[in-house]
């Protein structure tokens, strides 16, 4: 079974500074992984999402993330963090081609500090 | 275009009580899946389904039950509200062959007392 490790349970950041939340995670076959981002009270958002090819993808909101395979790593980075990007980001893997459903992290929580 | 809509967005539930949480898209999407929110432990699965007629356990199952009898509407029923029921509730579907990632629908808010 698949499983997705968030290391980081809170991250405070000033704003403008850079931002990089980890996230491993175990799978036997091709991952599909997914960011997604929660604001308080509201649902989820898709900012990014990884299947194959080039390893660097692109999200909305400025976000990317790189996946790694030797490292079992797909960590979410934004070059300079604004205040509204205070909220819950969640780490995900899909398994057969997310058919079953995704495996989430527990999510980390990013403070930003003006 | 209304994406995926669930209802009730808040219940409160007396223990043994049972109820359903509709959910509800309208993007023809074939794959829908139910997940629970708690503090601390990010979502977890319910249930899921590939389309109409199939469904499947997720890492949670236990104290519901879904159906699939259509391809926009995915229920999920509690059958005795339990205290450790008490969650927010995510519903979400997606394409089946173009991965888009799963939309979610704004949740519902259920208390157990």
């Amino acid at each position: 079974a698949q499983s997705v490790t968030q290391p980081d349970i809170h991250i405070t950041v000033s704003e403008g500074a850079s931002l990089e939340l980890r996230c491993n995670y175990s799978y036997g076959a091709t991952p599909y992984l997914f960011w997604y981002v929660q604001s308080p009270g509201q649902g989820l958002q898709l900012l990014l999402k990884y299947f194959s090819g080039d390893t660097l993808v692109q999200g909305i909101k400025g976000f990317e993330a790189e996946f790694k395979r030797s490292q079992s790593s797909f960590n979410l980075r934004k070059p300079s963090v604004h205040w509204s990007d205070a909220a819950e980001y969640f780490c995900a893997v899909g398994a057969q081609r997310g058919a079953d459903g995704l495996t989430f992290g527990k999510g980390t929580h990013l403070i930003i500090q003006p | 275009n209304a994406g995926v809509t669930q209802t009730p967005k808040f219940q409160v539930l007396k223990t043994g009580q049972s109820m359903t949480l509709q959910c509800a898209q309208d993007m023809n999407h074939e794959y829908m899946s139910w997940y629970r929110q708690d503090p601390g432990m990010g979502l977890r699965l319910i249930h899921y389904s590939v389309g109409a007629g199939i469904t499947d356990q997720g890492e949670v199952p236990n104290g519901y039950n879904v159906s699939r009898s259509t391809t926009e509407d995915f229920p999920l029923r509690l059958l005795s509200a339990a205290p450790s029921q008490t969650s927010v509730y995510f519903c979400a579907s997606a394409y089946r062959g173009r991965i888009y990632g799963y939309t979610f629908g704004s949740g519902t808010r259920l208390t157990v007392v």
